[in-house]
């Protein structure tokens, strides 16, 4: 089975525009999460989609958004983009929620 | 809110020695814990895991680890380190409250092999 697959790996913005991050689930992975990792925070919960519905969500401003299609795939959005939203972006899935989740390379995204 | 730590920042131990890294955590319901490794460049990895059962699991590549339900925690460990250990490891947690998935990760531990 192929793995979860995060495009683009590398993105370079400025501040104020907006950007999308996609990402592909391993097949039948229905469950889709989003963190974000910086080397002040570490590892922080973004959100998660099971079955198109948002199921939870991190402490993250409504700017951070996201959505999952009838396939599974997930996309997640910043607007209004800050320098501090530089970070490693990474996605995870899983076959269904409290099962282990499997991570993507993830994409790199830099705010300059 | 529920919490995750990691003592040890930073380990570094030569080829062959033992290992153990400590993970505690805040959360009093019912979880599910992970441990993960992110060798240099590459992606997360799940080392191993703890649903319920034998509070002893073993992993991959040699690891295992203990779940002391009493302490909150869930070390982790290995008798015999290799230089290709040298990656940065993290405890994760997953309460179980049939609201899904929602890690909450430990700092990291990097951990350092020498030849």
């Amino acid at each position: 089975k192929a793995g979860v697959t995060q495009t683009p790996r590398y993105l370079i913005k400025t501040r104020g525009q907006q950007v999308t991050l996609s990402c592909s689930p391993i097949s039948g992975h229905r469950s889709v999460s989003w963190y974000q990792q910086t080397p002040g925070q570490g590892l922080q919960f973004l959100f998660e989609y099971f079955s198109e519905t948002q199921r939870n969500k991190g402490n993250f401003p409504g700017r951070f958004s996201g959505r999952q299609f009838s396939n599974s795939r997930s996309e997640m959005n910043v607007s209004t983009l800050e320098l501090g939203d530089s970070a490693l972006y990474l996605c995870a899935s899983s076959e269904d929620p409290n099962t282990e989740a499997f991570f993507g390379q993830g994409t790199r995204l830099t705010v300059v | 809110a529920q919490s995750v730590s990691q003592h040890n920042h930073h380990v570094i131990l030569s080829e062959a020695a033992s290992l153990e890294l400590g993970c505690n955590y805040s959360y009093g319901g019912t979880v599910n814990l992970f441990w993960y490794v992110q060798y240099p460049g590459q992606h997360l990895q799940l080392l191993l895991k703890y649903f319920s059962g034998d509070p002893l699991v073993k992993g991959i590549k040699g690891f295992e680890a203990e779940f002391i339900k009493s302490k909150f925690s869930f070390n982790l460990r290995k008798p015999s380190v290799q230089w290709s250990d040298t990656a940065e490891y993290f405890c994760a947690v997953n309460e179980v409250t049939g609201g899904g998935n929602k890690l909450t990760f430990g700092t990291g531990t990097q951990l350092k092999v020498e030849l």
